[in-house]
């Protein structure tokens, strides 16, 4: 089975809103997480990282805290925008390799 | 500009055909990799090749075959074995080394169609 999970999309928020988009995993060992944003008609681009626990994340004002003791590496951005609409993807390393295993991806909608 | 290039943008198949999804890099990455991405499934790894003239079978290389023979290039082809092949196919590269903290990078993404 997926061994990343995230929230059942979508979400639809207006904007200023606070987001947060939940995601959990399972792994032995102690992978690095991820999350990546494609934007319509896009490939994918790294978002943030975390590579070991209690690492924290951040870029573009958003940020998520690679949680040990839940496994767990949930994003959250304190006042989202228009310009934040895209479907977001949570990731972890799979293995001592480059490969990742995929979330099943949650589509964020800001309306103005 | 360093980057990674999927062509075409669309593609349409037909019935028994085989088409070629062609993706290129001038990252000087070593690792290459090709995913499939369905509404609602996420992304699923079809096949990857971490060094020239080597790739492995990702999760769902049924259907699918690839070559490596250039460090720049990585195409894919859907076989007429590959009975549902419409979908979003992604390329993407990273530095190899094995290192688990690398970060991908994703070309623009190809949309098959089945005519």
């Amino acid at each position: 089975g997926n061994s990343v999970t995230q929230m059942e999309g979508p979400v639809t928020l207006s904007e200023e809103a606070f987001l947060t988009i939940n995601c959990t995993y399972t792994a032995t060992g102690y992978p690095s997480l991820f999350w990546y944003v494609q934007y319509p008609g896009e490939g994918l681009q790294l978002l943030l990282k975390a590579t070991k626990a209690d690492d924290k994340g951040s870029n573009k004002g958003f940020e998520a805290t690679y949680r040990k003791e839940t496994t767990s590496f949930h994003l959250e951005k304190g006042s989202v925008q228009v310009s934040d609409s895209a479907v977001y993807f949570c990731a972890r390393s799979q293995g001592g390799s480059e490969k990742l295993v995929f979330g099943k991806g949650t589509k964020l909608t800001v309306n103005p | 500009d360093g980057g990674i290039t999927q062509s075409p943008k669309y593609l349409f198949r037909k019935e028994g055909q085989n088409v070629t999804l062609s993706c290129e890099q001038n990252l000087n990455h070593d690792a290459m990799y090709w995913y499939r991405q369905d509404p609602g499934q996420g992304l699923r790894l079809i096949y990857y090749s971490q060094i020239v003239n080597d790739f492995q079978k990702g999760d769902i290389a049924e259907g699918y075959s690839v070559s490596r023979e250039k460090k720049e290039s990585f195409p894919l082809t859907v076989t007429s074995a590959q009975k549902n092949p419409t979908a979003f196919y992604l390329c993407a590269s990273s530095r190899g080394g094995g290192e688990r903290n690398e970060k991908l990078f994703f070309g623009s993404g190809t949309q098959l169609s089945v005519l």
